[in-house]
């Protein structure tokens, strides 16, 4: 087990493109979340998976954005027509169902110019 | 609805003394409470949880917390700093969903 995997590590964009991400969770895990983090402030949550259901999205995910978990296994987060105001560390992060330890990836950071 | 207040964006000890993070939270349900620790470029590292059992709470690298209901804190403490305890760290709570509430952050400086 190596744990939840993102790629890439690093994205820079030009305004305007549209970007995807993807993430790999602890294998026995059937719950995935993403969250992203912005300079000096704390992760929000974005969405939440319990395997391949998608049920709960945050307000802070406007229409450029959406999130997949096709087989309950990996997940991808794409966003569309990249804005500046989209530059973040976006995190994912797993769980099982009784388990209330979530493990984090190390993230993706969007850089978009 | 639920919320983190992290009390000290900063905090600033000697090595080999005390450490004391402070967390207050709000939750409309019985909460589970998390701090986590960020090093730069790293992912977020579990420290420690409390889920309505023990209310100290020990985790790693020697850190605890206290969940005290009628103060609604939870604050992280170390009797030792280590200069590689130099990070950024969060409360976190979780309520009745899924989500988890991120405090705004500590950033821990130990100088040698």
């Amino acid at each position: 087990d190596t744990g939840v995997s993102q790629n890439p590590r690093h994205k820079i964009t030009k305004r305007g493109q549209n970007v995807t991400f993807r993430c790999d969770p602890i294998s026995e895990h059937n719950r995935l979340y993403w969250y992203r983090q912005t300079l000096g402030q704390g992760p929000e949550f974005l969405t939440y998976f319990q395997n391949e259901a998608q049920l709960e999205k945050s307000r802070l995910l406007s229409d450029r954005f959406s999130a997949e978990r096709p087989k309950g296994s990996f997940s991808t987060l794409e966003i569309q027509r990249t804005e500046q105001g989209d530059s973040a560390m976006y995190l994912c992060a797993s769980s099982l169902w009784t388990d209330y330890g979530y493990t984090f990836g190390s993230g993706t950071r969007l850089t978009v110019v | 609805a639920q919320s983190v207040t992290q009390l000290d964006s900063h905090v600033s000890v000697s090595e080999g003394t005390p450490v004391l993070l402070r967390c207050n939270y709000s939750s409309s349900y019985s909460p589970s409470l998390f701090w986590y620790v960020q090093h730069p470029n790293k992912g977020l590292q579990l420290l420690l949880k409390y889920t309505s059992a023990a209310t100290l709470v020990k985790g790693i690298n020697g850190f605890e917390a206290e969940f005290k209901k009628s103060e609604t804190s939870f604050h992280l403490t170390k009797p030792s700093a280590h200069m590689s305890d130099a990070a950024e760290y969060f409360c976190v709570v979780k309520g009745a969903g899924n989500m988890l509430t991120f405090g705004g952050g500590t950033r821990l400086m130990v100088k040698p």
